[in-house]
């Protein structure tokens, strides 16, 4: 089974701190996402990476930035951490071979994020 | 752009009740469709699939079937579980690496 593992459950930091969120997949997946979760918006795209040292912004990458050195982990950098950016954090990998299109995303659980 | 609609929760069911919960699409091009489903505590997972008009993808008891037609992608169950407690999020990618998703629905179901 793929697994995703992100370092944290739950972070508290202070606005104006740089907060680094981990994720690691054991897979060998070629592509790698952050999303953020907020009640009512569902799921949306931070950034994204289909190849190491390779990123791509998504919907929302204002106040994000990413690094990919390895090919299983997948970092999320807040330069400076606002409160808007409380929130629900997700990370995701995704294989590009076999089902291609139709392969599906693997999820963490999930870092919860508070900014105050 | 792409877009995915489905209805609001949170939908509230009896243990043994018929679940539908609704999702409609925009998207250029054929897009392949995607159920995921968040349990308390956990990341999403995939639940379902269809890659064509058409297609059913099915599992644990849930079934979507993909109409274009209609563009829609609706999930259903024949009898709901108290374990069935989760969030249900309706998915779709096009061509690209994006992976575009609904709000999703929060379903509660009691003993």
């Amino acid at each position: 089974d793929v697994k995703v593992t992100q370092s944290s459950r739950y972070l508290v930091k202070r606005t104006g701190e740089k907060v680094f969120l981990e994720c690691v997949q054991d897979m060998d997946h070629e592509n790698m996402f952050w999303y953020r979760q907020d009640p009512g918006l569902g799921l949306r795209l931070i950034y994204f990476s289909y190849d190491v040292k390779m990123k791509e912004k998504g919907d929302i990458p204002e106040g994000y930035s990413v690094s990919r050195e390895k090919k299983e982990r997948f970092s999320l950098i807040l330069e400076s951490a606002s409160t808007n950016q409380t929130s629900m954090y997700l990370c995701a990998s995704s294989s590009t071979g076999g089902e291609g299109v139709n392969s599906p995303l693997h999820f963490g659980n999930g870092t919860r994020l508070t900014v105050t | 752009g792409n877009s995915v609609t489905q209805m609001e929760g949170p939908v509230t069911l009896s243990e043994e009740a018929f679940l539908t919960i609704n999702c409609t699409y925009t998207a250029t091009g054929y897009p392949s469709l995607f159920w995921y489903v968040q349990y308390p505590g956990e990341g999403l997972q995939l639940l379902l699939k269809a890659t064509k008009a058409d297609d059913k993808g099915s599992n644990k008891g849930f079934e979507a079937t993909y109409r274009k037609e209609t563009t829609s992608f609706h999930l259903e169950k024949g009898s709901v579980q108290v374990s069935d407690s989760a969030v249900y999020f309706c998915a779709l990618r096009t061509g690209g690496f994006k992976t575009i998703f609904g709000a999703g629905t929060r379903l509660f179901v009691k003993a």
